[in-house]
């Protein structure tokens, strides 16, 4: 079956760390997406992808880097630059041509700084 | 940016009840998506709505574009249906950069 795949679930995050979370597809989609939910909130843009090997910023870009060398990932990197990390991570994919349907979500990334 | 306000915050319903939800947004879109998140966090697309009203078994929306708001319709509430609604919405002149709302927050009680 395709789908979105988000890993790992959970992960701990020691300060002045960098951490990479896993974004993988293969329901042939053009876009990705990566957005940050804190408790209570709904979710903010980080960064997205058209494209292969091409990403735009989000409205919270800052402390995280992407890239996006082949179409089926999309990795996110949360840098030591990210002061406040601890939060629900979220990819998602759609296609962008003749769009019929919206956001296909994988299941997050809870990420925790201890 | 667009500014997306959903309504109410919070709902509780009996189960068996009927709801609305709305989302009012404050430039115009060319696409808007409701969104279903459960207690685990999985975010589900319940439609893609840019215009128009589309129905699948117990909800529906109709999205008035040219009045900026998009309503979500439950009938025969379920506690399964209990979870956060959220709409997004993307701009016309900001294509592949959807935008949410902070959500509506449902609870149907047994």
């Amino acid at each position: 079956d395709g789908g979105i795949t988000q890993s790992p679930k959970y992960l701990f995050r020691k300060e002045g760390q960098n951490v990479t979370l896993s974004c993988e597809q293969n329901l042939n989609h053009d876009a990705m997406y990566w957005y940050r939910q804190d408790p209570g909130q709904g979710l903010r843009l980080i960064y997205y992808s058209q494209i292969v090997n091409d990403f735009q910023k989000g409205d919270i870009a800052e402390g995280y880097s992407v890239s996006r060398e082949k179409k089926e990932s999309f990795p996110l990197t949360v840098t030591s630059a990210q002061k406040n990390p601890t939060a629900f991570y979220l990819c998602a994919s759609s296609i962008l041509r003749d769009r019929v349907g919206g956001y296909t979500f994988g299941s997050g990334t809870r990420l925790t700084v201890v | 940016g667009i500014q997306v306000e959903q309504s109410p915050p919070d709902l509780i319903l009996q189960e068996g009840a009927n709801s609305t939800l709305r989302c009012n947004f404050s430039d115009s879109v060319n696409n808007l998506q409701w969104f279903h998140q459960n207690p685990w966090g999985q975010l589900i697309n319940l439609f893609y709505i840019p215009s128009g009203t589309k129905q699948n078994g117990r909800l529906s929306a109709t999205t008035v574009a040219t009045e900026r708001y998009s309503l979500l319709y439950i009938s025969s509430s379920q506690t399964t249906d209990s979870g956060v609604y959220f709409c997004a919405v993307e701009r016309r002149t900001n294509a592949g950069k959807s935008t949410f709302g902070d959500g509506t927050t449902l609870t149907v009680k047994p």
